[in-house]
């Protein structure tokens, strides 16, 4: 059974600098990893959809990275501002369904 | 850009009593979901849908739950007798192919919670 776990689970940054986040998974025969947002009370926002056959993604200030021989991907957003503060999931995509992990809680302090 | 909306956005239920959340997918997605989120927990996934039936389904999906595409744009949930723990955030996804290739959109969510 796949496990997706994302460390740490809460990251306070100040504004300005640049940021890592962590997602690991159990079952290397992953399919494709997605990174969502998910501001407080709200939905789930799509960010980045790495397929197994690439190692990285970008859009903007955004850049997961993939390695499946590890189990693990990251999110690297550069120049963080307070707007990007929010939780970020990262969810193992499967045949029919997403497998999400416990998600970072991100503060970017003014 | 098109979107995936649910109604209500928030629903208050007896214990007991049937709940019917909604979903409208994006108009020419073909493959539906179904996801809930309870407080402070991971985000789960309940069922997929495809061709107006079920194609999987988790072990949370058991008889109290149903998904219906009653129509050509509506895709719902309906839980028959509400439990304190089905109190959670639901998501609605929908996406044009099938995973894993194609990204999978989310709703805003239908906040439940049982007295």
């Amino acid at each position: 059974k796949q496990e997706v776990t994302q460390i740490p689970a809460a990251l306070s940054v100040p504004e300005g600098e640049n940021l890592v986040l962590n997602c690991s998974f159990t079952d290397s025969a992953i399919y494709n990893l997605q990174w969502f947002r998910q501001d407080p009370g709200k939905g789930l926002t799509s960010l980045l959809l790495i397929q197994s056959s690439q190692r990285e993604q970008t859009s903007g200030r955004l850049n997961a990275s993939l390695d499946k021989s590890s189990g693990r991907s990251t999110l690297y957003i550069a120049a963080s501002q307070p707007g990007d503060s929010a939780t970020y999931l990262c969810a193992n995509s499967g045949n029919e369904k997403l497998t999400f992990g416990t998600g970072t809680r991100l503060t970017i302090i003014p | 850009e098109p979107e995936v909306t649910q109604t209500p956005s928030h629903q208050v239920t007896q214990m007991g009593q049937e709940v019917i959340l909604r979903c409208v997918p994006i108009s020419n997605h073909l493959y539906f979901y179904w996801y809930r989120q309870i407080l402070g927990q991971k985000v789960e996934f309940l069922v997929s849908f495809y061709n107006n039936e079920i194609s999987e389904k988790s072990e949370i999906f058991d008889d109290q739950f149903s998904v219906e595409r009653p129509d050509g744009s509506n895709f719902t949930l309906k839980i028959r007798s509400t439990k304190l723990e089905d109190s959670a955030m639901y998501f609605c996804a929908s996406s044009l192919g099938r995973l894993p290739t194609d990204t999978q959109y989310f709703g805003p969510g239908t906040r439940l919670t049982v007295l």
